[in-house]
């Protein structure tokens, strides 16, 4: 079975870019998650779709950062405009309603 | 609030030693679950266990156990004879379980570097 899938692995862009993360979950998962992991820290929830709706974002900054989940499948997290601070690893986990979230290799993302 | 405190930021060991990882957590909840994931070098969080808050039976897993202690709200991680590849940065979460897709609260983690 295919686990989480992200892409890019790694982006570098100036403050004030703009830059967008593509995550697939594993095939059948309803609940997908977007986390944000700075250095040296625990990720944490940016936001979580039940298939294409939104179910947690309180933690998103959503002056700058928004994410869609269309067709209740891949999801798009863009960051617009990127500050020096959202400098971290964007994770992507699915999971199939049963607690255990399977995590994705991640994006690390660096704002200079 | 929920809450996990992973006390020890970093440990090192030199390999074949036990080495155990701390875990605290808070929570109002009655019903609730715990998990340990495992994060290497290459930066992917790799899900170890998963323990519902109705079972406080010890869980092994080869070198691997864990203990879970609901009287000092603690879930604590042993690796037995430890090896190189058990190097990596450990974290502790806990979820409510009140719905079908809850959050995690992820712990600060825990740096684990085994000495050859």
């Amino acid at each position: 079975e295919a686990g989480v899938a992200q892409s890019p692995r790694y982006k570098i862009i100036e403050k004030r870019q703009s830059v967008a993360f593509w995550c697939n979950p594993i095939s059948g998962h309803a609940t997908l998650y977007w986390y944000q992991q700075i250095l040296g820290q625990g990720p944490k929830l940016l936001i979580q779709f039940q298939n294409n709706g939104v179910v947690d974002d309180s933690q998103l900054p959503k002056d700058r950062f928004s994410a869609e989940r269309l067709k209740g499948v891949d999801s798009t997290l863009k960051i617009q405009p990127a500050k020096l601070e959202d400098s971290a690893v964007y994770l992507c986990a699915s999971s199939l309603g049963e607690q255990t979230q399977y995590f994705g290799p991640g994006t690390r993302l660096l704002v200079l | 609030a929920q809450k996990v405190t992973q006390a020890q930021t970093e440990i090192s060991v030199v390999e074949k030693e036990d080495v155990t990882l701390d875990c605290v957590y808070e929570t109002r909840d009655t019903t609730y679950y715990l998990f340990w994931y495992k994060q290497p070098p290459s930066g992917e969080l790799v899900f170890l266990i998963r323990r519902n808050s109705f079972d406080e039976q010890n869980e092994i897993s080869g070198r691997y156990s864990w203990n879970f202690q609901k009287s000092t709200s603690s879930f604590n991680f042993t690796i037995t004879a430890s090896q190189v590849v058990d190097s990596a940065v450990y974290f502790c979460a806990l979820s409510e379980a009140r719905s079908s897709a809850s959050k995690i609260i992820f712990g600060s983690g825990t740096r684990l570097s085994i000495r050859p």
